[in-house]
């Protein structure tokens, strides 16, 4: 079984410009979550996709937008990038079939200056 | 709606001496609730869930947490704490919101484990 991998590991851009995030989500699950982890703080919720489609959103803006694939890979584009946007981005999937519990990966670090 | 409360920010512990990590959340129904652990520049592990079977909760690496349902909590024990405990710790809710699921996590509580 695959675990739930992130790419990249690390990113530096540059306020105003653009970033995007891969996530391939655990073999078998269609659900995937996109979070924000400042530092120092627990993990804030940005969106949810299922079977493509977006179907759950936290309080960020629409600069924040996301994609799932037919293969349930997803990404999370930013654009406008603020300093406050520096973070660790977690991504986790799940499936209603498989219980309740999110797998999370290793996460992206982006770092904007 | 559901949140989370983590009443300990930080907690420090002798290695070998038990670890009690305190989580209270609210919740209009029976909730779903996790633990999950961050070592540094790491992704979350799962420790272990709630879902409305057994109150008492078994995990991975010798943790356990309770649900009391009268207290509204769900804290996270271990009886002997490891160097390798020293981490962060989130208590989770799952809500269900606008007909899907979202997961509140807690503030955090960061565990020191001392030689």
């Amino acid at each position: 079984e695959t675990g739930v991998t992130q790419s990249p590991t690390h990113l530096i851009k540059t306020r105003g410009q653009q970033v995007t995030l891969r996530c391939s989500s655990q073999s078998g699950h269609n659900t995937v979550s996109w979070y924000q982890q400042a530092l120092g703080q627990g993990p804030q919720f940005i969106f949810q996709y299922y079977r493509e489609e977006e179907n759950g959103r936290g309080n960020f803006p629409p600069r924040f937008s996301g994609l799932q694939f037919p293969n349930y890979s997803s990404e999370l584009n930013v654009n406008a990038l603020e300093l406050d946007d520096s973070a660790l981005y977690l991504c986790a999937s799940s499936s209603q079939l498989a219980g309740p519990e999110q797998y999370f990966g290793p996460g992206t670090r982006l770092t904007v200056t | 709606a559901q949140s989370v409360t983590q009443l300990d920010s930080h907690v420090s512990v002798s290695e070998g001496t038990p670890v009690l990590l305190r989580c209270n959340y609210s919740s209009s129904y029976s909730p779903s609730l996790f633990w999950y652990v961050q070592h540094p520049n790491k992704g979350l592990q799962l420790l272990l869930k709630y879902t409305s079977a057994a109150t008492l909760v078994k995990g991975i690496n010798g943790f356990e947490a309770e649900f009391k349902k009268s207290e509204t909590s769900f804290h996270l024990t271990k009886p002997s704490a490891h160097m390798s405990d020293a981490a962060e710790y989130f208590c989770v809710v799952r809500e269900y919101q606008s007909g899907t699921y979202k997961y509140i996590f807690g503030t955090g509580t960061r565990l020191k484990v001392l030689a």
